[in-house]
Parts: C-alpha cells; structure tokens; sequence
C-alpha cells in the first residue's frame, strides 16, 4: 500500500521568507500527487496536483511543487511566504487506478510570523 | 458542476440521539468516501464505497453506519456516539478516469 512521509511537523518563518515543505511517497507504480491547504478552522482547499507532463506544477496562491521521480518527492515551495499562509499543509497520493482512497501525510503546520 | 455537498455544514448532537450526515454529487463518480478528521491531523479513510457498494471499511467501530442510497448520495448514520467522535467529516468522490478526488466542505460534528 502506498504511504506518504512529511518530514517537517512543524516549520516556523518570519514573512517574506521561502518555504519549501518536504514530501516523499512509497509506490511503485502510477500515482497522483496533490498538496491540500487547511486555513485554521475551515475545509481542505487543494493548492495543486501533479497527473503527468511537466513535473513542475504551478498551483494557486502562488504555490508550487517538484515531482522528482527519481526521488519519490513531490515538495511544496513557495518564494515568499505571507502572515496568511499560516496553515496545516497535507501531501497525498493516489493509485491512478480502482477506487483507492486518498492517502494523506501526517501535514505541517506553517506559522509565519510578522 | 464539480461539486460535492456535504448536509449539515455543523452537528450538534448528545450521545443518545441519532442523527445522519448527507453527501450529493452529480459528476457520475461511482467511487466514494467518507474521512474523519480531527483537529490539525490529516483525514482518516472511514469508509469507501464503489459503484454503491461498500468495499473497503477502516475497522470503523459500528455506532457509525454507512448507506449509499444510489450512485449520487452517501450518507453516514451516527448513533449513540461519544464526545471524541466530534470531528469534521469529509465526504470525497472520485471518478472513472481514476485521478481526481474531490472533497466536500465537510460536517462538524460535535457530540455532547
């Protein structure tokens, strides 16, 4: 089964600073990569997924992240984080076949600081 | 329409009541789900169901019930549950094509 590895629980940074949030997954076969957003006290949101093409993928709010196949990596970066970027970020995977479900790491939490 | 809604978007309930939470979608996704997730934690896979039928269930203890009434509606029966079941439930849908999921707002449940 495939599982997924975020290697920071918590990352604190002033703003304006650069972010990049690890992630690494196990399978070896096809998979769907997403990054997901949770604001405090509200609903997953999803910044960006990666199907196939270019393994750079822009997603929303500025976001990006790097499919690195080789490595089993789809890290999260963005240039320049802002005071309301604080948040909790989940990675996960999903087997681009059947109805197998989502499969979330464990999220960071994101504080930045003024 | 890329939607999957959730009913009710907050759930107050006691421990003796029983109570549903609904989820709708009208993409034609055969395949669906339900997570729980608690506060600053990722979702946790309840329940999935494929083409109405339930086929995957996490050991979930059997105060929560699932129904999948027809290929558009999943709902989650709750009885007699207990205050650290008070989480928000997301309800998730994915399509044939097999590489997007998509995700209800969810339902907060509080149990009191």
């Amino acid at each position: 089964a495939q599982s997924v590895s975020q290697h920071n629980h918590h990352v604190i940074l002033s703003e304006a600073a650069s972010l990049e949030l690890g992630c690494n997954y196990s399978y070896g076969g096809t998979v769907n990569l997403f990054w997901y957003v949770q604001y405090p006290g509200q609903h997953l949101q999803l910044l960006l997924k990666y199907f196939s093409g270019d393994p750079l993928v822009k997603g929303i709010k500025g976001f990006e992240a790097e499919f690195i196949k080789s490595k089993f990596s789809f890290n999260l970066r963005k240039p320049s984080v802002q005071w309301s970027d604080t948040a909790e970020y989940f990675c996960a995977v999903i087997v681009f076949s059947g109805n197998t479900p989502l499969v979330f790491g464990k999220g960071t939490r994101l504080s930045v600081i003024a | 329409d890329t939607e999957v809604t959730q009913t009710p978007k907050h759930l107050v309930m006691g421990m003796t009541n029983k109570k549903s939470l609904k989820c709708e979608q009208h993409m034609g996704h055969r395949a669906m789900y339900w997570y729980k997730q608690k506060a600053k934690k990722p979702p946790e896979l309840m329940f999935v169901y494929s083409y109405e039928k339930l086929s995957i269930n996490e050991s979930v203890p059997s105060r929560f019930s699932p129904e999948c009434p027809n290929s558009s509606l999943l709902n989650l029966h709750l009885h007699a549950l207990q205050p650290e079941d008070s989480a928000l439930y997301l309800c998730a849908s994915r399509g044939d094509s097999g590489n997007t999921i998509y995700f209800g707002e969810g339902s907060w449940l509080t149990v009191v």
